[in-house]
């Protein structure tokens, strides 16, 4: 089974660019989290989807960041304008939908930023 | 508001020593707890999980951690290390809030980086 894919990687770009972030989760799931991990942290977790709905953004800066679940399946996060403090790794994780609190969640590598 | 707190950002052990990485949450409501563990340049994986019943949870790789609802804690233990073990571990916390809503979401430590030295 395939397990949840992001893309890029890597990205460097300077303050007050834009940069956007894909995420694919595991197949049939229905739940889809991004999280902001800085460095020496734990992940917070910024939003997340259940199908194309958005459960919970309430941690999600919405004067530059926007995120969208198109069909309820394939992620995108962007920031715009970015700041030096977005530097991060952005994690994409997905879970089935059907367990609620006691969902496992299953963690893309991650799309480490650097704003300079 | 849930939080968790780990004690100790970097722990170290020798390889065949105990490992023991502490974690303390705070919740309103009983808690589910979880234990990941993200090896360098890679997402988190998950150790092990408490929903209910048995407080002594069994993970991969050898891990266990137990629930202990009146320390409010649920340290992770492994009785000999390995130099694979080397990496950072977090501690996560998911719950109901008061008007009986889940959404699964977890609310992290700041992890514990385990080194292991031969």
């Amino acid at each position: 089974e395939a397990g949840v894919a992001q893309s890029p990687r890597y990205k460097i770009i300077e303050k007050r660019q834009s940069v956007a972030f894909w995420c694919n989760p595991i197949s049939g799931h229905a739940t889809l989290y991004w999280y902001q991990q800085i460095l020496g942290q734990g992940p917070k977790l910024l939003i997340q989807f259940q199908n194309n709905g958005v459960v919970d953004d309430s941690q999600l800066p919405k004067d530059r960041f926007s995120a969208e679940r198109l069909k309820g399946v394939d992620s995108t996060l962007k920031i715009q304008p970015a700041k030096l403090e977005d530097s991060a790794v952005y994690l994409c994780a997905s879970s089935s939908g059907t367990s609620g609190v006691q969902e496992t969640q299953y963690f893309g590598p991650g799309t480490r930023l650097l704003v300079l | 508001a849930q939080s968790v707190t780990q004690l100790g950002s970097h722990v170290s052990v020798s390889e065949g020593a105990l490992v023991l990485l502490r974690c303390n949450y705070s919740s309103s409501v009983p808690p589910y707890l979880f234990w990941y563990v993200q090896y360098p340049n890679q997402g988190l994986q998950l150790l092990l999980k408490y929903t209910t019943g048995a407080t002594l949870v069994k993970g991969i790789n050898g891990f266990e951690a137990e629930f202990k609802k009146s320390e409010t804690s649920f340290h992770l233990t492994k009785p000999s290390a390995h130099m694979s073990d080397a990496a950072e571990y977090f501690c996560a916390v998911s719950d109901e809030d008061a008007g009986g809503t889940s959404y699964g979401k977890l609310t992290f430590g700041q992890g514990t980086i385990l080194t292991v030295h031969p």
